[in-house]
């Protein structure tokens, strides 16, 4: 059964860049899509986005456009999200999950198997 | 951009009790895009019910699910005390995908 392994935790000054990677251990992302969520403290589930290596596609919250970079080594099955301009509130667990596509499209998939998450702080 | 919410907010509950928690969507869900994932604290997200009715890999026949268009419901017949936990439903039909704010199930 694949797991997928995230990268330790990140402390960022406001402006900088964070790079998260996620592992696909005991399996390979095939024809899934990487995708990412992130929760704020006491906070909900946020939708980031997601990436198909395998169909090289991606697409993104409007929320997150220009900011946000998903891009994956196949050869070593890691994805990364890379996440720039980072102010206070983008403070948060960043989880990366396994994307069930529902149709040939890609464009709809649920979420089965995830990470456990990787915390990343923007303070000053 | 589908807002879903979820009601009630928190639900007190004894084991053994039957839980039914729900899930409204601001517009149609395309085809029942719609999957229920549990959370406990410091964990990661556990999928539960995805397209609305179809339990994931080794998840107990206490759980199911069931609704379409705009009304989604997850019901857990007997609850035992793992399940006390948080409760997302989350809608990938439109994107972005949303997730509801969550219902707390706590024990009574």
């Amino acid at each position: 059964q694949v797991q997928f392994v995230q990268s330790g935790a990140e402390v960022r000054e406001p402006g900088s860049s964070v790079k998260v990677s996620c592992k696909a251990s005991g399996g390979t992302f095939g024809n899934h899509v990487v995708t990412w969520v992130r929760q704020a403290p006491g906070q909900g589930l946020e939708w980031m986005g997601g990436s198909s290596p395998f169909f090289d596609t991606s697409h993104r919250a409007q929320m997150f456009q220009g900011r946000v970079t998903f891009t994956a080594d196949e050869s070593t099955s890691t994805a990364y999200m890379e996440l720039s301009s980072l102010r206070s509130e983008d403070t948060a667990v960043y989880f990366c999950a396994r994307g069930v596509p529902t149709d040939m499209s890609n464009s709809y998939y649920y979420m089965d198997v995830w990470g456990k998450g990787t915390t990343v702080t923007v303070s000053s | 951009e589908i807002v879903l919410t979820q009601s009630p907010g928190t639900l007190s509950l004894s084991p053994g009790e039957r839980a039914t928690l729900s899930c409204r969507a601001s517009q149609s869900v395309k085809s029942s895009y719609l999957a229920w994932y549990q959370q406990k604290p410091g964990q990661a997200p556990r999928l539960l019910i995805y397209g609305a009715s179809n339990r994931a890999t080794a998840i107990p026949d206490r759980f199911s699910g069931s609704g379409s268009g705009t009304d989604f419901t997850l019901t857990i017949s007997r609850l035992e005390p793992d399940d006390f936990a948080l409760y997302y439903c989350q809608q990938y039909g439109n994107s972005p995908f949303t997730f509801g704010p969550g219902t707390k199930v706590e024990i009574k």
